[in-house]
Parts: structure tokens; sequence; C-alpha cells
């Protein structure tokens, strides 16, 4: 069964700050891994798709990257900024669902 | 293009009761996941289906069951309540097992 973990489950960090987010999974065999951000009590936004063919994906200030064989992800935020606090959560597609992560709450301070 | 769309947003019913709740994926997308979040914790995926059959579920009992009708859209019940089923019921659409997920807004179930 395919176990997700991220590290760390809070942070904390002034604005301006260039931050990274932890993802490991224990059944490399995946289809692709999926980030989102989710903001209290509201549903998920997607952010990143990697295939798992890919090794990282870009968008904006956010830059995600894929290590299937060590079973890693990271999710780059560059010059992060007050709107980026939220819950971010990596999700992995196995054959038969897609398993999330427990998430960590990100909170930047202006 | 309309997102993914859950129906109702709120939902109070009694222990012992039952609930449904809707879902409608993108238009185009044939894959459905359920999952729940309870307060404070992480998603907990329920039910998997995808071009009208259930393709896995998750650890709940069996008084959570769920259908995806011919428009691919999707329909969760949850029999006999329980006061620890109140939590954010999420519902996720995708083209399949491979492509981008994409979440609707929940719907919140409190059970009293």
């Amino acid at each position: 069964k395919q176990e997700v973990t991220q590290i760390p489950a809070a942070l904390s960090v002034p604005e301006g700050e260039n931050l990274v987010l932890n993802c490991s999974f224990t059944d490399s065999a995946i289809y692709n891994l999926q980030w989102f951000r989710q903001d209290p009590g509201k549903g998920l936004t997607s952010l990143l798709l990697i295939q798992s063919s890919q090794r990282e994906q870009t968008s904006g200030r956010l830059n995600a990257s894929l290590d299937k064989s060590s079973g890693r992800s990271t999710l780059y935020i560059a010059a992060s900024q007050p709107g980026d606090s939220a819950t971010y959560l990596c999700a992995v597609f196995n054959n038969n669902d897609m398993r999330f992560g427990a998430g960590t709450r990100l909170t930047v301070k202006p | 293009e309309a997102g993914v769309t859950q129906s109702p947003t709120h939902l109070i019913k009694t222990r012992g009761q039952q609930a449904t709740l809707r879902c409608s994926p993108i238009s185009g997308h044939t894959s459905v996941y359920w999952y729940q979040q309870a307060l404070g914790l992480g998603l907990q995926f329920l039910l998997w289906y995808d071009e009208g059959e259930e393709r896995n579920r998750g650890n709940f009992p069996p008084r959570f069951s769920g259908r995806q009708f011919p428009n691919y859209s999707s329909e969760l019940n949850v029999n006999a309540l329980e006061l620890e089923d109140s939590a954010l019921y999420l519902c996720a659409s995708s083209l399949g097992r491979s492509t981008e997920a994409f979440f609707g807004q929940g719907t919140r179930l409190t059970v009293v």
C-alpha cells in the first residue's frame, strides 16, 4: 500500500524567502505526482502535475521535481509572498487510487 | 468552462439518517474520486469511479457507497450516519488516472 509523507508538517517564513517542501512515497510504481494547495475550509487547487517520465515542472514561482527511484518530490517556492500561505499537499497516482500526504502548512509573514 | 461542482455546499443530518452528496465532473472527464477530510486531518481516500465502474474503495465501512452515472456525474451515499462522519467531503475529476485531477469546493457534512 502506497504511503505518502510530507515534511515539514508546518513552516513559517518571512516574506521573500525561497523555500522547499518535501514529499516522499514508498512505492515508486506511480503514474504521476501532483501538488495542490488548500486554503482553510476550501477545496484543493492544482499547482503542478509531474508525469512519471518527467523530472520537473515549472509554473511561475513554483518548481516541482520528481525522483521516482528514490521516492521523492520537492516543491520549490521562490520569493514567497503572504498570499502563498496555505496548506500544500502532494498526491501520488498509483494503479488503483490517488493517495495524499498529510500536507505542509505554510505561513508567510509580511 | 465549468469546474467540478459539488452539491449541497453544506448538509446537516441527524445521527442514524442517510446523506447523499453529489459531484459533477468537468465536461469530458470520466474519472471521479471521493475523499473525506475530517477537521484537522488529511484526505482519506473513499472511492474511485472510472467509466461508470467502481475501480477501488478505501478503508471505509460498507455504509459508505456510491455510484457513477452514464454522464459521469457521481453520488456518494452515507447510511446510518455517525457523529464521526462529520467532515468535508471532496470530489475530484480527471480525464484518466494519469492526468491532472481537479477538485470541487466540497460538501461540509455535519452530523448532530
